[in-house]
């Protein structure tokens, strides 16, 4: 069972788009990270959201929590191809070690 | 510079030939982990450690084992080696808390035949 489901799970979109992307679980979670990887790298943190409805903004990327520690999305606003690569989310439980992975989005942003 | 390193980088060998792959962090985390990443499956977690000398399993543990005798290393080992452990894998390491970020190492690309 996957506990973190990511949708879409390919987006292939032009320079200049606005996308989103999300990530939805059935379970409630204390904090929830978003990290992109890049071809022949590991993961790397974007931003890791803690509270329900919180809004988080890293230039043209937004984060949402949701209301209930749900689920939460990321909005791309004016894609470039430097944005192109892996989006993962990753949530934890509480004092819980273990942190748990979505299975990603792939995102293409052509020139 | 704040890294995890692991060594290698691409491994092709042959089934049943035992291997260890290296991991190493020089920010002082307690918490280190291993992971597996494979098309349509996404990051499997292997094994964790807490810290020194305290290790246990994660999703994905059989055919491999770790050890934590240092804090600042994490060497996944596969005993026996079998075509279905082909995979891309990844030591992170983090600070005991749980929001903190996940560093991750560059990945070993692992080819059993």
């Amino acid at each position: 069972t996957q506990l973190l489901e990511q949708s879409p799970q390919f987006l292939s979109i032009q320079e200049g788009e606005n996308l989103t992307v999300y990530c939805n679980s059935s379970s409630v979670f204390s904090s929830l990270q978003w990290y992109r990887q890049e071809p022949g790298e590991g993961p790397v943190l974007l931003v890791t959201v803690v509270t329900g409805g919180e809004v988080k903004k890293l230039k043209r990327l937004t984060f949402q929590f949701g209301d209930a520690r749900k689920d939460s999305s990321l909005h791309i606003t004016a894609a470039q191809p430097g944005d192109t690569g892996l989006y993962l989310c990753a949530g934890a439980k509480g004092s819980n070690y273990k942190l748990t992975f979505g299975k990603g989005t792939l995102l293409t942003v052509n020139p | 510079e704040a890294q995890v390193t692991q060594n290698p980088r691409y491994l092709i060998t042959v089934t049943g030939k035992k291997l260890t792959v290296t991991c190493s962090q020089n920010m002082n985390h307690e918490y280190m982990s291993w992971y597996r990443q494979d098309p349509g499956l996404g990051l499997r977690q292997i094994y964790y450690s807490m810290n020194v000398e305290v290790t246990d399993k994660g999703d994905v543990p059989e055919g491999y084992k770790v050890s934590r005798k240092e804090k600042r290393n994490f060497p996944l080992i596969l005993e026996s080696p079998s075509p279905n452990q082909t995979s891309l894998y990844f030591c992170a390491s983090r600070t005991t808390n749980s929001n903190s970020p996940l560093h991750f190492g560059n990945g070993t690309r692992l080819t059993v035949t």
